[in-house]
């Protein structure tokens, strides 16, 4: 089956640290992959994405490259800021075989950075 | 409109009550799904549609039923729930189920439910 990995949290901080979330897949095909983030109290937003082999998705600071030979996609912003406390979610999808593409997340990194 | 509104924000009820959850995306979108959320833990998905029918049901008790009146709004109907089942319940959307792989989820901001 398909599975997500991502490293455990939490992740602590200092602001204009810099930071990696390492993210590694199982897939039975040629999935998407993507970053979601969870703001506190509020719904999932899309990060960034990739769709295919070497390429690289990037939105606010934060990118993350589709390499398919280790099957990875960390995610890395070269300077946090307070306002990225989050929990940040690894993701792909893959054709159901149902009529949809179904998303399969990893756990979740949950990141606070402190002033 | 890139927007995906969920309606209540809240809602508590008691195992014997019958309350719905409405969400509403007017981007034109053919797919919708329902999440559950526990606390620390990614969404879980439920259900599936794709054009406005059923396409997916993650073997979820028939205490929960979704209804898609048309492909701009997804209701989920809830009745003679459990405490368990207090959690963040999200709505997604995305394009086209055949546009590929490729097609993100826009998410709403989702429905907390207390079941007391």
């Amino acid at each position: 089956g398909n599975s997500v990995t991502q490293m455990e949290g939490p992740v602590t901080l200092s602001e204009e640290a810099f930071l990696t979330i390492n993210c590694t897949y199982t897939a039975t095909g040629y999935p998407s992959l993507f970053w979601y983030v969870q703001y506190p109290g509020e719904g999932l937003q899309l990060l960034l994405k990739a769709t295919k082999a070497d390429d690289k998705g990037s939105n606010k600071g934060f990118e993350a490259t589709y390499r398919k030979e280790t099957t990875s996609f960390h995610l890395e912003k070269g300077s946090v800021q307070v306002s990225d406390s989050a929990v940040y979610f690894c993701a792909l999808t893959l054709y159901s075989g149902a009529g949809s593409y179904q998303l399969t997340f990893g756990k979740g990194t949950k990141l606070s950075v402190i002033p | 409109d890139t927007e995906v509104t969920q309606t209540p924000k809240h809602l508590v009820m008691g195992m014997t009550n019958k309350k719905s959850l409405k969400c509403e995306q007017h981007m034109g979108h053919r797919a919708m799904y329902w999440y559950k959320q526990k606390a620390k833990k990614p969404p879980e998905l439920m259900f599936v549609y794709s054009y406005e029918k059923l396409s997916i049901n993650e073997s979820v008790p028939s205490r929960f039923s979704p209804e898609c009146p048309n492909s701009s709004l997804l209701n989920l109907h809830l009745h003679a729930l459990q405490p368990e089942d207090s959690a963040l319940y999200l709505c997604a959307s995305s394009q086209d189920p055949r546009g590929g792989a490729g097609n993100e989820q826009f998410f709403g901001p989702g429905t907390r439910l207390t079941v007391l």
